[in-house]
């Protein structure tokens, strides 16, 4: 089965600077790549996602990037903010009679003002 | 638009007790339904998902049940609770067809004394 690795597990950036998180995958037949955001005690927010058709992705100051070969792709936040830190999640997806998700360990983001 | 309810928001019951949490869509209709379990401070334990009526899928075998009695409504229950049912529970949902995006419930917190 499908199997998402996540780094690093935590991840402190100054107030300003960038933060990038990577995920690997294992299942080529995975092509939907969607990152979550979860505030401390609040449900996972769906911030941004990548199709296996597109190299890359932006929305202001959040991009995702794939790699399909090398089976693997980022989250870059830049001009980071205190509202920022959160944990990040990163899946990947594939249909099997039914959308199926596996969900990387997450990563805990702390941007210090 | 689509929303999602879960109840009730927390919960805290005695080892060995039942269980029943429930979960429902509105604005969409045949959705895939989730339920994860996050323990605190951890990632995202994917329990069961159902892509219709009376269909569940376990991915993880345990003390906990699944049943969906309706196209909108996901039901989580429990015979007899343990203290490593702990966690905070949430219900995800992705729309019916060939959609992919998948978004969660508010959670229902459970403390397992």
């Amino acid at each position: 089965g499908e199997n998402v690795e996540q780094h690093p597990s935590t991840l402190s950036v100054q107030e300003g600077d960038s933060a990038v998180i990577k995920c690997t995958y294992s299942d080529s037949a995975s092509n939907y790549f969607p990152w979550y955001k979860q505030e401390l005690g609040k449900r996972p927010q769906l911030i941004i996602d990548i199709r296996s058709n597109v190299g890359e992705k932006k929305d202001q100051r959040i991009a995702v990037t794939l790699n399909k070969t090398a089976k693997h792709f980022s989250l870059h936040i830049t001009e980071t903010q205190p509202e920022d830190s959160a944990v990040y999640f990163c899946a990947a997806s594939h249909w099997t009679g039914g959308q199926n998700f596996v969900f990387g360990p997450g990563t805990r983001l702390s941007v210090l003002p | 638009s689509q929303t999602i309810h879960q109840w009730p928001a927390t919960l805290v019951q005695p080892v060995g007790s039942p269980l029943s949490l429930e979960c429902t869509v509105e604005g969409t209709s045949n959705p895939n339904l989730y339920w994860y379990r996050q323990a605190a401070g951890r990632g995202l334990q994917l329990l069961f998902y159902s892509v219709g009526i009376g269909q569940i899928s376990s991915e993880v075998p345990q003390n906990l049940s699944a049943s969906r009695p309706q196209d909108r409504q996901f039901i989580l229950s429990s015979k007899k609770l343990l203290l490593s049912d702990s966690g905070f529970y949430l219900c995800a949902w992705v729309s019916g067809g060939a959609a992919d995006t998948q978004y969660f419930g508010p959670g229902t917190r459970l403390t397992v004394l």
